[in-house]
């Protein structure tokens, strides 16, 4: 994927996770900016974070994201069993023309 | 609440088109606004990027995908369409509909994000 994320984090309830998003100087370090979505399984992704850092109504928000560079990360604090999903980051990219996704991450919660 | 459900056949031969329709509910796809989008995903695999397109007739296409993918969009119907051609294995996902947001308030961004997304629909490539 032109976006790189861990392809797995873990954590025990309540502790905080982090999810990085690494891009480059043709996308995320170009100025574009970054969404998250969740995915849980067996569903379709939900939009979790817009614009780098907004979370849409109903969202946690034990749920933020941040954007620095050629990176993005989202933060989960708190952890709750119903936050086991996939995540996946989304950005565009100059040189394709279009949206591109992160690999996705899976969120274990212990 | 807008609301958004694929529809079209769950198996195709290979070689022949992908044809699938997303059935928007809730709002109407010629206010303007936004990208009527497509992406898909493998089985146990990440999501990609198909296109979109704007109620002007502007498209985009994946550049993977750009020779074979056509959408369009039917305002008497609400609705819009994905077609692929030649399809292979290789294209058997699920694939979503979604609509295409990059105005919030009075500015806009790039990218679109994706919000909401339909169900999906499992289209597999098999002879």
């Amino acid at each position: 994927s032109v976006l790189t994320q861990p392809p797995s984090v873990s954590g025990a309830p309540g502790q905080r996770v982090t999810i990085s998003c690494t891009g480059s100087n043709s996308n995320i370090g170009a100025g574009y900016d970054v969404h998250w979505y969740q995915q849980l399984p067996g569903k379709a992704p939900k939009l979790l974070i817009y614009v780098n850092t907004n979370r849409p109504s109903g969202v946690p928000d034990r749920f933020s994201g941040s954007k620095s560079g050629t990176s993005a990360s989202l933060a989960i604090t708190g952890l709750q069993v119903e936050d086991e999903a996939d995540y996946y980051c989304q950005s565009y990219d100059y040189t394709l023309s279009g949206s591109v996704f992160g690999g996705g991450t899976k969120l274990t919660v212990l | 609440q807008v609301q958004l459900q694929e529809s079209g056949p769950g198996l195709v031969k290979p070689s022949q088109t992908l044809s699938l329709t997303c059935i928007v509910s809730g709002g109407s796809i010629s206010s303007g606004g936004y990208y009527w989008s497509w992406i898909r995903q493998p089985a146990g695999k990440g999501l990609e990027w198909i296109g979109r397109m704007y109620i002007t007739g502007s498209t985009n296409y994946n550049p993977s995908l750009n020779s074979r993918v056509t959408i369009s969009l039917d305002t008497s119907k609400n609705q819009f369409s994905l077609k692929l051609t030649s399809v292979t294995a290789a294209d058997t996902a699920v694939y979503y509909c979604a609509r295409g947001v990059y105005c919030s308030g009075t500015s806009c961004y790039t990218p679109n994000w994706f919000d909401p997304w339909g169900q999906g629909a499992l289209v597999t490539v098999s002879s």
